[in-house]
């Protein structure tokens, strides 16, 4: 099974700051999706195929990476997006996630 | 558009079956690409994929829980049913019907989740 984990666990960010979040795969993976979820919602797909911007999602999120590090970047926080977020890989079975990044505002 | 509605039995006791039902609307599973697939969250924890039943009606399932479940479909493709044998209290989570991107592994549609409490 491949391991993510998610770095950082925790982080607080300003208005207009950039946030990088990590994964780092414990084998190699093709591909990495991100996903955002608020508290008591369901998740929702950020970025697909490492880099790929999902239907709706803001400009301002972006992703990168390849083999066993990959990374979501918020080029400029906003107030709406604290909230917990997960990458997954799927390039082995088991499909994995990430164990999470908590992004609060400051 | 597509939607993904989640429906179980709320609450039930150890070592009991849970059945969990996945009705959907605004494709089909029948369409070649479609996966559906089932994740599970406990409260305050990380994602965990459960299975996975895709238009040609094949199965995949997570190694680690794979002797438990048991995932199918109905035959007017619009229904994704998952089964968990000899449940635990471990078991207690929000169980969630995603369907994967068309061309991508990433769940681009998410039901609401219905929470299950296994309890004595």
């Amino acid at each position: 099974e491949i391991v993510l984990t998610q770095s950082p666990t925790t982080t607080a960010a300003s208005p207009g700051e950039k946030v990088t979040i990590t994964c780092l795969a414990s084998s190699s993976v093709s591909n990495m999706y991100w996903y955002q979820q608020k508290s008591g919602a369901s998740p929702k797909l950020l970025i697909y195929s490492t880099s790929s911007l999902a239907s709706g999602v803001p400009d301002r999120f972006s992703g990168s990476g390849s083999g066993t590090s990959y990374s979501l970047t918020i080029n400029t926080m906003e107030a709406e997006d604290a909230a917990t977020y997960y990458c997954q890989q799927w390039s082995s079975n088991p499909l994995t996630f990430g164990s999470g990044t908590k992004l609060e505002i400051k | 558009q597509v939607t993904l509605k989640e429906s179980g039995p709320g609450m039930l006791q150890p070592s009991k079956t849970l059945s969990l039902t996945c009705s959907f609307s605004g494709f089909s599973l029948s369409t070649s690409g479609m996966v559906v697939s089932w994740i599970r969250q406990p409260s305050g924890k990380s994602l965990e994929w459960l299975a996975a039943i895709d238009w040609d009606g094949d199965k995949y399932y997570n190694p680690s829980l794979k002797s438990r479940l048991t995932v199918s479909k109905d035959t007017s493709n619009t229904q994704v049913f998952l089964k968990i044998t000899s449940v635990d209290i471990a078991d207690t989570a929000t169980y969630y019907c995603a369907r994967r991107l068309r061309g991508a592994d990433g769940f681009a549609y998410w039901g609401q989740g219905t929470l299950v409490t296994v309890s004595s």
